[in-house]
């Protein structure tokens, strides 16, 4: 158990839906980093949060969006699914730069 | 913003042989260079990571070099193991709450 938490581990869901995937970061941790991982590709970074902020925002779409709560924990709102958005959506949690991962959750759009 | 290029993309070695994965970094404020082993289907999890102030890190069969004039850092697995197989991503970051930036990644394969 690394200490970064994600639901639901699995989600199948249908084009023009919308999901909701969550992410609690380790105990003590401020910031944290969501990536997208489709088949054979390598960690697109999404955005990121530090303390409730958004701190950065990579390559991620307009049908998507994020936020992180006075808890900590963080929600990744992908709407208007489509097919190529079937990929691990990881998040990660950071204290002195070296990043966990949590175990990603798996989305399928069918 | 932090460019970090990875090479090679895929690298095939006999078991018990050596493997590097080279990575160069366009930041010259970077300061934080971090490798993550990914399984398939699994998590990216760190296995060494070094910081600017060292030239190079050893644990056990894994080590890493840092030439910061060049602007470049390197993995080496020696003796090398089935159980190394796997997806190796190389990072880099300016520290406190700035993030990673990857490389695209490295598919290790031992070969029997």
């Amino acid at each position: 158990d690394s200490g970064v938490t994600q639901t639901p581990k699995h989600l199948i869901t249908a084009t023009g839906q919308r999901v909701t995937l969550r992410c609690s970061p380790r105990s003590g941790d401020l910031s944290v980093y969501w990536y997208q991982q489709s088949l054979d590709q390598g960690l697109q970074f999404l955005i990121q949060y530090y303390n409730g902020e958004e701190r950065a925002k990579g390559n991620i779409l307009e049908r998507f969006s994020a936020q992180q709560f006075p808890d900590l924990h963080s929600e990744l709102n992908l709407s208007s699914l489509e097919l190529g958005d079937s990929a691990l959506y990881f998040c990660a949690s950071s204290a002195r730069g070296g990043y966990t991962f949590g175990s990603g959750t798996r989305l399928t759009v069918v | 913003g932090e460019n970090v290029e990875q090479h090679p993309s895929t690298l095939s070695v006999q078991e018990g042989d050596s493997a590097v994965i080279k990575c160069t970094y366009s930041d010259s404020a970077s300061n934080y260079f971090p490798w993550y082993k990914q399984e398939l289907g699994k998590r990216p999890q760190l296995i060494i990571d070094i910081r600017s102030n060292v030239g190079e890190k050893k644990d056990q069969r894994i080590a890493v070099t840092l030439n910061k004039t060049a602007k470049h850092f390197s993995l080496h697995i020696t003796e090398t193991q089935p159980e190394d197989s796997a997806v190796y991503f190389c990072a880099a970051s300016k520290g406190g709450a700035d993030g990673l930036t990857f490389g695209k990644g490295t598919h290790l394969i031992i070969q029997p």
